[in-house]
C-alpha cells in the first residue's frame, strides 16, 4: 500500500531534550516536506526537500533541522525543544511534476 | 507575500443542506489552487484542484471554481452528508515556486443527521 508513515504518533517530552520524528514514504517520491498545524493557523511549512541531499527552509524553520540521506526518509529533528513547538506535525510527499501531496497520519508533540 | 483566507468555522449544517465554504487568496501571477480535507485523526487528503483561471475542480460532489477576477476559490456541495464532517483547507501553490504550499486556517464542517 502506498503510504507515508510517521513515528511516533504521540510524544510528550520536556524542554531541551532532543527528539527525532521519522517520516518514510514508499512511493519513490522526490519531494518531501514537513508541516506543523496549529489552531486557526492552518498548516505552515517547516522544511522541504526536492531530492536526496537537497533541503530548504519553509515558512517556520526556526528550531528545527532535517536531513535527506535517502530518498524514502525525511526525519525532523528538534535539537532543543521548547513549549512553543507543541503542535501537530505532518510529513508529506509528492512526485515531482505532479500536484497531489500525500500526507502522513500526523505526530502530536507536547513539550512541557 | 502569498496568503489564503478562509471563513472561520465551525460550520454546522443539517444533512442534505447546501454547503459553501469561502476561500480568497493573495498571490502574484496564476497560482494553482487546492482544497484539502482532513477527517478526524487523519492526515490531509487532496479533495480537488484547479490550475488556471475559470477551471472548475470537482470530486465526491464537491466543486470549486478558480475565479481570477475575485481571487476566490469557494468550495460548494449541493447536499452534504454526515460523512462530510471534517476540516477543509484551502491552499495555493505559486506559479513560480512549485514546492511551497500556503494553507488557509481551515474550516471545520459539522453535519448533523
Amino acid at each position: 500500500e502506498a503510504q507515508v508513515t510517521q513515528n511516533p504518533r504521540y510524544l510528550i517530552t520536556v524542554t531541551g531534550k532532543k527528539l527525532t520524528v521519522t517520516c518514510s514514504q514508499n512511493m519513490n517520491h522526490e519531494y518531501m516536506s514537513w508541516y506543523r498545524q496549529d489552531p486557526g493557523l492552518g498548516l505552515r511549512q517547516i522544511y522541504y526537500s526536492m531530492n536526496v541531499e537537497v533541503t530548504d527552509k519553509g515558512d517556520v524553520p526556526e528550531g528545527y533541522k532535517v536531513s535527506r540521506k535517502e530518498k524514502r526518509n525525511f526525519p525532523l529533528i528538534l535539537e532543543s525543544p521548547s513549549p512553543n513547538q507543541t503542535s501537530l506535525y505532518f510529513c508529506a510527499s509528492r512526485l515531482q511534476g505532479t500536484y497531489e501531496q500525500y500526507f502522513g497520519p500526523g505526530t502530536r508533540l507536547t513539550v512541557t | 507575500g502569498n496568503s489564503v483566507t478562509q471563513m472561520e468555522g465551525p460550520v454546522t449544517l443539517s444533512e442534505e443542506a447546501f454547503l459553501t465554504i469561502n476561500c480568497t487568496y493573495t498571490a502574484t501571477g496564476y497560482p494553482s489552487l487546492f482544497w484539502y480535507v482532513q477527517y478526524p485523526g487523519e492526515g490531509l487528503q487532496l479533495l480537488l484542484k484547479a490550475t488556471k483561471a475559470d477551471d472548475k475542480g470537482s470530486n465526491k460532489g464537491f466543486e470549486a471554481t478558480y475565479r481570477k477576477e475575485t481571487t476566490s476559490f469557494h468550495l460548494e456541495k449541493g447536499s452534504v452528508q454526515v460523512s462530510d464532517s471534517a476540516v477543509y483547507f484551502c491552499a495555493l501553490r505559486p506559479d513560480n515556486a512549485g514546492n511551497m504550499l500556503t494553507f488557509g486556517g481551515g474550516t471545520r464542517l459539522m453535519v448533523k443527521p
